[in-house]
């Protein structure tokens, strides 16, 4: 079955700078790569998604890049801001049930 | 909240009773998932169903753990005999069912504790 590997574990950053999680997956044929956002307590919700046909996605201060042929996917925070502390889960998903494998998780601090 | 909702929202049960949880998705999603998640791990797949019908079920998912979704809307899903390990937050989730690939929501989940 499918492998999600998320790095780091934990990130701390100063209010203003940029972060970076990095995600690997292992089976080539997964075609569908979301990011969920979890802060302590509450559900976790989608922030941004790429699919297998695209290789980077942007939605203001988040951006996802995908390189299907190392099956590394990584979300791109800039402009930091404190709001933005939480955990963050990389996600991978094959087939058409849609049924999602995630990474470990990236606890981010943003420090102000 | 129009979202997924989950019920109870927290459990506590004895080690080897049965518990029983209740997921509402969103009003006209097909598809409904179950997921567990332990502390400070993402969410593990647990079991799918589209409308009534459970398609698919992880091998996580032992003889304990039954979910059901008789009318295609709510699901249960039951733990018999729970045992410690067991404990962890039960999410579900829902998506509808389209050609393109289509964002899970996830409820808030039922956090269970087995003592």
């Amino acid at each position: 079955g499918e492998n999600v590997e998320q790095h780091p574990s934990t990130l701390s950053v100063q209010e203003g700078d940029s972060a970076v999680i990095k995600c690997t997956y292992s089976d080539s044929a997964s075609n569908y790569f979301p990011w969920y956002k979890q802060e302590l307590g509450k559900r976790p919700q989608l922030i941004i998604d790429i699919r297998s046909n695209v290789g980077e996605k942007k939605d203001q201060r988040i951006a996802v890049t995908l390189n299907k042929t190392a099956k590394h996917f990584s979300l791109h925070i800039t402009e930091t801001q404190p709001e933005d502390s939480a955990v963050y889960f990389c996600a991978a998903s094959l087939g058409s049930a849609r049924q999602l494998t995630f990474g470990s998780g990236t606890q981010l601090t943003v420090l102000p | 909240d129009t979202g997924v909702s989950q019920d109870p929202r927290h459990k506590i049960t004895k080690r080897g009773q049965n518990v029983t949880f209740r997921c509402d998705p969103i009003s006209e999603h097909n598809r409904l998932y179950w997921y567990r998640q332990t502390l400070g791990q993402g969410p593990e797949f647990l079991t799918y169903f589209q409308n009534e019908a459970q398609l698919e079920k992880s091998r996580l998912l032992s003889d304990r753990f039954s979910a059901e979704r008789p009318k295609g809307s709510f699901s249960t899903l039951e733990i018999q005999r729970t045992e410690q390990g067991d404990s962890a937050m039960y999410l579900c989730a829902s998506s509808p069912t389209q050609g393109a690939i289509t964002e899970a929501f996830f409820g808030q989940g039922t956090r269970l504790t087995v003592v």
